[in-house]
């Protein structure tokens, strides 16, 4: 059975820091990795999606690599800010279409 | 254009009453899921349909729960003899299909209490 973990859970920065989220998965055979953002009380919106087929993608001030040999990947975000205060969630697609998400990592930025 | 969308955003129920909770995909996505998050969890896997058919039910945790897509548009999660357990966020997510490498779209949630 597929396992997501994210560290860390929870990760507060100075803004303007460059900062890394991690996600490891067990199991290598994925189709695509998406990393989402939630919002208190808010439901998920996509951020990235990475194929199987690719080691990274980019949007704006946001960069997500895979590694799927060794189980990871990872987002990056560049000059934080506090808007981006958030959860952040990464999920695999293992094939089966249904994703397979970790517990989080909830971000704070302090002005 | 709209986005996902989930009536009613909250409800509030007593234990053992039936609740329906629905769901309207981005028009023209043909695959729909159901995902139930925790506090403080990731969403967990419910249910998913390609049209109207449910081509994998195994995340439904007992036979209370039963959903239903009838015209391969709008879907209902339907929860008898709701018990406290019950209580979380119930999120929808459609994508264009059903295919690898699809990415899904989320709607804002329902969020279930049980009393």
């Amino acid at each position: 059975k597929q396992e997501v973990t994210q560290i860390p859970a929870a990760l507060s920065v100075p803004e303007g820091e460059n900062l890394v989220l991690n996600c490891s998965f067990t199991d290598s055979a994925i189709y695509n990795l998406q990393w989402f953002r939630q919002d208190p009380g808010k439901g998920l919106t996509s951020l990235l999606l990475i194929q199987s087929s690719q080691r990274e993608q980019t949007s704006g001030r946001l960069n997500a690599s895979l590694d799927k040999s060794s189980g990871r990947s990872t987002l990056y975000i560049a000059a934080s800010q506090p808007g981006d205060s958030a959860t952040y969630l990464c999920a695999l697609d293992t094939g089966r279409r249904a994703l397979t998400f970790g517990s989080g990592t909830r971000l704070q930025v302090q002005p | 254009g709209a986005g996902v969308s989930q009536t009613p955003s909250n409800k509030v129920t007593e234990k053992g009453k039936y609740v329906e909770l629905r769901c309207d995909p981005i028009s023209g996505h043909t695959a729909l899921y159901w995902y139930r998050q925790s506090l403080g969890q990731g969403p967990e896997f419910l249910i998913y349909f390609q049209g109207t058919g449910a081509a994998d039910d195994s995340g439904l945790p007992n036979d209370r729960f039963f959903a239903v897509r009838p015209e391969g548009s709008v879907s209902t999660l339907k929860i008898q003899r709701t018990e406290r357990g019950d209580s979380a966020v119930y999120l929808c997510a459609s994508s264009l299909t059903s295919g690898s490498g699809n990415e899904q779209f989320f709607g804002p949630g329902t969020r279930l209490t049980v009393l």
